[in-house]
């Protein structure tokens, strides 16, 4: 199992340009999140999903949206990129019920100029 | 709603010494707990994790963590730390009522000196 992946690994973009970062895993997780990590900050939750074709915000959604078509697969564009976006972004999923433990995405570092 | 504070941002420490790293959180019921680890240019992995029973919990890598209840605390210790074990540890904390969301703290940077 690869368990969960992300494409790209890394993207430079120019302020007002599009992109949409992939996110994929091979658990049969419900769930999946993106999360931002900034230096000092922690990771914070952008959107999650509780099942295919759910979503939800979390705590920093804005300037960014997602779709889950697919079970395996999480979207998560950005429609124009500001340069506070620059950032690293991690996906992860979870089996469902209780909080278990999430499984994460080797990350996306994402450079908006 | 749930956080958690993680005192100390950067810890230098010996390789072979003991490490203790603090994690506190705010909740109004007992919560699930996790920790994670973070080296260089990788994603998150679970060290150990904390949902009832034995309040001192083993992990991976020869962690453990206690939980305690009156302090609210719940910190993460290694007897002997190895120069591998360099990384950004997070602690984590989820809610009882339902929510699959985690609170990260906002991590503790682990230097070992040879």
């Amino acid at each position: 199992n690869a368990g969960v992946t992300q494409t790209p690994k890394f993207r430079v973009l120019k302020t007002g340009q599009s992109m949409t970062l992939l996110c994929a895993q091979d658990m049969n997780h419900e769930y999946m999140y993106w999360y931002r990590q900034d230096p000092g900050m922690g990771l914070r939750l952008i959107h999650y999903s509780v099942g295919e074709g759910t979503t939800a915000k979390g705590e920093v959604p804005d300037g960014y949206n997602v779709s889950r078509l697919k079970k395996q697969n999480f979207l998560l564009g950005l429609e124009s990129a500001a340069p506070s976006q620059t950032s690293v972004y991690f996906c992860a999923s979870s089996p469902g019920g209780v909080p278990v433990e999430q499984f994460f995405g080797p990350g996306t570092r994402l450079t908006v100029l | 709603a749930q956080s958690v504070t993680q005192p100390d941002i950067h810890i230098t420490v010996s390789e072979g010494a003991s490490l203790e790293l603090r994690c506190n959180y705010s909740y109004g019921a007992t919560p699930y707990l996790f920790w994670y680890v973070q080296s260089p240019g990788q994603g998150l992995q679970l060290l150990l994790k904390y949902f009832s029973g034995d309040t001192l919990v083993q992990g991976i890598k020869g962690f453990e963590a206690e939980f305690k209840r009156s302090q609210s605390s719940f910190n993460l210790r290694k007897p002997s730390v190895h120069w591998s074990d360099a990384a950004e540890y997070f602690c984590a904390v989820g809610g009882r009522g339902g929510s699959e969301k985690l609170v990260f703290g906002k991590g503790t940077k682990l230097t070992v000196n040879p």
